[in-house]
């Protein structure tokens, strides 16, 4: 069965320094998005992307983050300068439509100290 | 209270016994979606139902959705000790709103053997 594959799996970062955080969504999808969970609290969305543009994000989104598609396969989700309360499980997801559900990849633990 | 909430927060049940989550929304739904997550792990898509079904079932899993009183409920039967995770539900908006999913705040399931 495809997979939503995120790289890598846990990243441990100083405060203030630059992560980028990499998924590859499933192929044929088109609609591609960045979620994350604080330790013990839900999941929340962060941005969706869609024909090379961002179409929604959240409050969380601001000017410290960022997306790209590169190369038509990769997905990544840039913070600029991390700080400690950044420290969360980030997941990526793809969907291929709205009909069907989405696939979310394992994640990354990004750890900031 | 925020879009989707379920209730109860922690269920424990025997094995071999039902287990069944409720959740709850408050705005108006395109789909609404059941993910399973064993703990720090990603997020297993289950079962989605769109706001114009009633009841669906995959395997082991039942969903039901009531628009009127904007609730879902997911019940598993016979239930297993494999199935201890924590179970959220998850809507979405119209298509042309970006589709982005907002979770609640999930059910810790434990099923003891």
């Amino acid at each position: 069965e495809p997979e939503v594959t995120q790289t890598p799996s846990h990243q441990v970062t100083q405060m203030g320094q630059e992560v980028i955080l990499r998924c590859v969504p499933i192929s044929n999808h088109l609609y591609f998005y960045w979620y994350r969970q604080i330790l013990g609290q839900k999941v929340e969305f962060l941005v969706s992307f869609y024909n090379n543009e961002i179409s929604e994000k959240s409050e969380i989104f601001d000017d410290q983050f960022s997306v790209e598609r590169p190369d038509g396969s990769n997905f990544t989700l840039k913070i600029r300068s991390t700080k400690l309360e950044d420290s969360a499980m980030y997941f990526c997801a793809s969907s291929e439509d709205f009909v069907h559900g989405y696939t979310f990849g394992s994640g990354t633990r990004l750890t900031v100290v | 209270s925020q879009q989707g909430e379920e209730d109860p927060q922690a269920l424990s049940i025997q094995e071999g016994e039902n287990a069944t989550m409720n959740c709850s929304y408050k705005t108006s739904i395109n789909n609404l979606q059941w993910y399973r997550q064993n703990s720090g792990r990603g997020l297993v898509h289950l079962i989605l139902i769109r706001s114009n079904e009633r009841e669906k079932h995959s395997g082991r899993l039942r969903v039901t959705l009531d628009t009127s009183k904007k609730s879902s409920s997911l019940l598993i039967t016979a239930s297993r000790a494999a199935d201890t995770a924590s179970y959220f539900c998850a809507t979405d908006r119209a298509p042309n709103q970006g589709g982005k999913l907002i979770f609640g705040q999930g059910t810790e399931l434990s099923v003891k053997p």
